[in-house]
Protein backbone atom coordinates (compact mmCIF):
# COMPACT_ATOMS: atom_id res chain seq x y z
CA UNK A 1 0.00 0.00 0.00
CA UNK A 2 1.35 3.63 -0.89
CA UNK A 3 0.56 4.85 2.79
CA UNK A 4 -1.15 7.91 3.45
CA UNK A 5 -1.21 10.39 0.48
CA UNK A 6 -1.94 13.83 1.05
CA UNK A 7 -1.90 16.94 -1.72
CA UNK A 8 -0.80 19.19 -1.89
CA UNK A 9 2.59 18.99 -0.14
CA UNK A 10 3.20 22.39 0.47
CA UNK A 11 0.63 25.71 -0.02
CA UNK A 12 1.43 29.17 -0.19
CA UNK A 13 -1.27 31.34 -0.51
CA UNK A 14 -2.37 35.32 0.49
CA UNK A 15 -5.00 36.06 3.33
CA UNK A 16 -8.78 35.71 2.63
CA UNK A 17 -7.95 32.68 0.11
CA UNK A 18 -10.00 29.39 0.33
CA UNK A 19 -7.43 26.64 0.67
CA UNK A 20 -8.59 23.19 -0.06
CA UNK A 21 -6.57 20.18 1.84
CA UNK A 22 -6.78 16.52 0.35
CA UNK A 23 -6.47 13.08 1.56
CA UNK A 24 -6.41 9.68 0.43
CA UNK A 25 -6.53 7.34 3.65
CA UNK A 26 -5.22 3.70 3.44
CA UNK A 27 -7.61 1.27 1.88
CA UNK A 28 -9.05 -0.44 4.77
CA UNK A 29 -8.79 1.96 7.35
CA UNK A 30 -11.77 2.89 9.10
CA UNK A 31 -11.06 5.99 11.07
CA UNK A 32 -9.65 9.15 9.78
CA UNK A 33 -7.97 12.27 11.74
CA UNK A 34 -6.58 15.76 10.56
CA UNK A 35 -4.37 17.38 12.37
CA UNK A 36 -2.57 20.70 12.80
CA UNK A 37 1.14 21.00 14.12
CA UNK A 38 2.87 24.11 15.44
CA UNK A 39 5.74 25.29 16.99
CA UNK A 40 3.64 26.74 19.69
CA UNK A 41 0.48 24.51 20.49
CA UNK A 42 2.35 21.05 18.85
CA UNK A 43 0.11 18.30 17.27
CA UNK A 44 -3.58 19.17 17.66
CA UNK A 45 -6.87 16.83 16.33
CA UNK A 46 -8.87 19.07 14.72
CA UNK A 47 -11.43 16.41 13.47
CA UNK A 48 -12.01 12.74 12.80
CA UNK A 49 -14.38 10.61 11.02
CA UNK A 50 -15.49 6.84 11.35
CA UNK A 51 -17.03 4.84 8.63
CA UNK A 52 -17.00 8.57 6.51
CA UNK A 53 -18.95 9.79 9.33
CA UNK A 54 -17.64 12.95 11.35
CA UNK A 55 -17.09 11.73 14.82
CA UNK A 56 -15.77 14.65 16.74
CA UNK A 57 -14.88 17.80 15.14
CA UNK A 58 -14.73 20.01 18.83
CA UNK A 59 -10.92 21.10 17.61
CA UNK A 60 -11.88 22.45 14.62
CA UNK A 61 -10.92 26.41 15.45
CA UNK A 62 -13.81 27.96 13.90
CA UNK A 63 -16.29 28.03 11.22
CA UNK A 64 -14.09 28.99 8.42
CA UNK A 65 -12.41 25.25 9.05
CA UNK A 66 -14.93 22.87 7.58
CA UNK A 67 -13.89 19.04 6.49
CA UNK A 68 -15.75 16.57 4.52
CA UNK A 69 -15.28 12.53 3.83
CA UNK A 70 -17.35 11.84 0.76
CA UNK A 71 -16.12 7.83 0.91
CA UNK A 72 -14.00 5.69 2.41
CA UNK A 73 -11.16 6.62 -0.15
CA UNK A 74 -11.05 10.80 0.39
CA UNK A 75 -11.22 13.54 2.40
CA UNK A 76 -11.05 16.97 2.38
CA UNK A 77 -10.08 19.82 5.12
CA UNK A 78 -11.18 23.61 3.75
CA UNK A 79 -10.36 26.45 4.92
CA UNK A 80 -12.47 29.62 3.80
CA UNK A 81 -11.25 33.00 4.36
CA UNK A 82 -8.00 31.76 5.01
CA UNK A 83 -5.56 33.86 7.79
CA UNK A 84 -2.02 33.88 8.73
CA UNK A 85 -2.20 32.25 12.03
CA UNK A 86 -3.78 29.22 9.85
CA UNK A 87 -0.24 28.62 8.76
CA UNK A 88 0.70 25.13 9.88
CA UNK A 89 1.35 21.55 8.64
CA UNK A 90 -1.85 20.09 8.38
CA UNK A 91 -1.43 15.97 8.87
CA UNK A 92 -4.27 13.60 8.01
CA UNK A 93 -3.87 9.90 9.09
CA UNK A 94 -5.69 6.69 9.37
CA UNK A 95 -6.16 3.99 11.39
CA UNK A 96 -8.27 0.76 11.74
CA UNK A 97 -10.18 0.20 14.89
CA UNK A 98 -9.63 3.23 16.43
CA UNK A 99 -7.50 2.72 18.90
CA UNK A 100 -4.89 1.31 16.92
CA UNK A 101 -1.74 2.85 15.67
CA UNK A 102 -2.52 5.76 13.55
CA UNK A 103 -0.78 5.89 10.18
CA UNK A 104 0.21 9.33 9.24
CA UNK A 105 0.47 11.21 6.19
CA UNK A 106 3.36 13.07 5.21
CA UNK A 107 1.48 16.60 5.77
CA UNK A 108 0.68 19.53 3.71
CA UNK A 109 2.69 22.92 5.10
CA UNK A 110 0.46 25.65 4.03
CA UNK A 111 1.44 29.48 4.35
CA UNK A 112 -0.61 32.06 4.49
CA UNK A 113 0.82 35.67 3.79
CA UNK B 1 -5.43 20.17 26.46
CA UNK B 2 -2.33 17.72 26.23
CA UNK B 3 -2.95 14.48 27.78
CA UNK B 4 0.32 13.01 27.87
CA UNK B 5 3.69 15.47 28.88
CA UNK B 6 7.16 14.35 27.85
CA UNK B 7 10.18 14.69 29.97
CA UNK B 8 12.56 16.02 29.12
CA UNK B 9 11.53 18.54 26.42
CA UNK B 10 15.15 17.99 24.85
CA UNK B 11 17.79 15.45 24.44
CA UNK B 12 21.31 15.17 23.72
CA UNK B 13 23.44 12.08 23.29
CA UNK B 14 26.40 10.84 21.37
CA UNK B 15 25.90 7.54 19.35
CA UNK B 16 25.87 4.20 21.38
CA UNK B 17 24.68 5.91 24.48
CA UNK B 18 20.98 5.01 25.69
CA UNK B 19 18.50 7.33 25.47
CA UNK B 20 15.40 7.59 28.13
CA UNK B 21 12.29 9.75 27.75
CA UNK B 22 9.62 9.83 29.78
CA UNK B 23 5.75 10.70 29.34
CA UNK B 24 3.05 11.31 32.54
CA UNK B 25 -0.74 11.29 31.85
CA UNK B 26 -3.86 12.32 34.26
CA UNK B 27 -6.71 10.32 32.96
CA UNK B 28 -7.22 6.12 33.00
CA UNK B 29 -6.31 4.71 29.52
CA UNK B 30 -7.03 2.25 27.10
CA UNK B 31 -3.43 2.18 25.96
CA UNK B 32 -0.51 4.29 25.31
CA UNK B 33 1.45 4.65 21.95
CA UNK B 34 4.70 5.92 21.38
CA UNK B 35 5.68 8.00 18.06
CA UNK B 36 8.54 9.18 16.20
CA UNK B 37 8.99 12.41 13.93
CA UNK B 38 11.47 13.12 12.09
CA UNK B 39 12.21 16.73 10.38
CA UNK B 40 9.76 17.85 7.83
CA UNK B 41 7.82 14.37 8.13
CA UNK B 42 4.60 12.77 9.24
CA UNK B 43 4.34 10.60 12.57
CA UNK B 44 5.60 7.59 12.54
CA UNK B 45 4.20 4.36 15.43
CA UNK B 46 6.84 2.58 17.15
CA UNK B 47 4.81 0.86 19.82
CA UNK B 48 1.37 0.47 21.60
CA UNK B 49 1.26 -0.93 25.05
CA UNK B 50 -1.95 -1.79 26.63
CA UNK B 51 -3.21 -0.89 30.15
CA UNK B 52 -2.88 -4.44 31.63
CA UNK B 53 0.81 -4.70 29.60
CA UNK B 54 3.80 -3.19 31.97
CA UNK B 55 6.70 -3.64 29.68
CA UNK B 56 7.02 -3.85 25.79
CA UNK B 57 10.20 -4.50 23.67
CA UNK B 58 10.52 -3.80 19.87
CA UNK B 59 13.66 -3.95 18.66
CA UNK B 60 16.24 -1.57 20.36
CA UNK B 61 13.15 0.15 22.22
CA UNK B 62 11.76 -0.64 25.35
CA UNK B 63 8.74 1.04 26.85
CA UNK B 64 7.15 0.51 30.17
CA UNK B 65 4.13 1.22 31.48
CA UNK B 66 3.31 1.80 35.15
CA UNK B 67 -0.58 2.82 35.64
CA UNK B 68 -0.72 3.22 39.03
CA UNK B 69 1.87 6.51 38.81
CA UNK B 70 0.32 7.61 35.16
CA UNK B 71 3.45 7.09 33.43
CA UNK B 72 5.35 5.41 30.71
CA UNK B 73 9.00 5.69 29.29
CA UNK B 74 10.85 4.93 26.01
CA UNK B 75 13.78 3.71 26.28
CA UNK B 76 16.31 3.78 22.98
CA UNK B 77 18.99 1.91 23.69
CA UNK B 78 22.64 1.99 21.76
CA UNK B 79 20.81 5.04 19.92
CA UNK B 80 22.71 6.04 16.28
CA UNK B 81 22.72 9.28 14.85
CA UNK B 82 19.57 7.96 12.77
CA UNK B 83 17.25 8.66 15.98
CA UNK B 84 17.69 12.07 15.82
CA UNK B 85 13.65 13.21 16.02
CA UNK B 86 11.66 14.12 18.38
CA UNK B 87 9.39 11.29 20.08
CA UNK B 88 5.67 11.99 21.24
CA UNK B 89 3.93 9.57 23.56
CA UNK B 90 0.14 9.16 23.01
CA UNK B 91 -2.86 7.91 24.90
CA UNK B 92 -6.27 6.34 24.27
CA UNK B 93 -8.12 7.63 26.93
CA UNK B 94 -10.83 4.61 28.36
CA UNK B 95 -13.43 7.39 28.77
CA UNK B 96 -13.49 7.83 24.71
CA UNK B 97 -15.11 4.97 22.95
CA UNK B 98 -14.40 6.22 19.74
CA UNK B 99 -10.59 6.03 19.63
CA UNK B 100 -9.45 9.53 20.00
CA UNK B 101 -5.51 10.18 20.67
CA UNK B 102 -4.00 12.56 22.82
CA UNK B 103 -0.45 13.49 22.18
CA UNK B 104 1.89 15.40 24.52
CA UNK B 105 4.57 17.81 23.25
CA UNK B 106 7.24 15.57 22.69
CA UNK B 107 10.49 15.08 23.40
CA UNK B 108 13.61 16.03 20.83
CA UNK B 109 16.13 13.53 20.52
CA UNK B 110 19.48 14.42 19.00
CA UNK B 111 22.13 12.06 18.42
CA UNK B 112 25.62 13.18 17.82
CA UNK B 113 28.02 10.89 16.21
Amino acid sequence: DAGVIQSPRHEVTEMGQEVTLRCKPISGHDYLFWYRQTMMRGLELLIYFNNNVPIDDSGMPEDRFSAKMPNASFSTLKIQPSEPRDSAVYFCASSQQGYNEQFFGPGTRLTVL
Amino acid sequence: SQQGEEDPQALSIQEGENATMNCSYKTSINNLQWYRQNSGRGLVHLILIRSNEREKHSGRLRVTLDTSKKSSSLLITASRAADTASYFCATAPSTDSWGKLQFGAGTQVVVTP
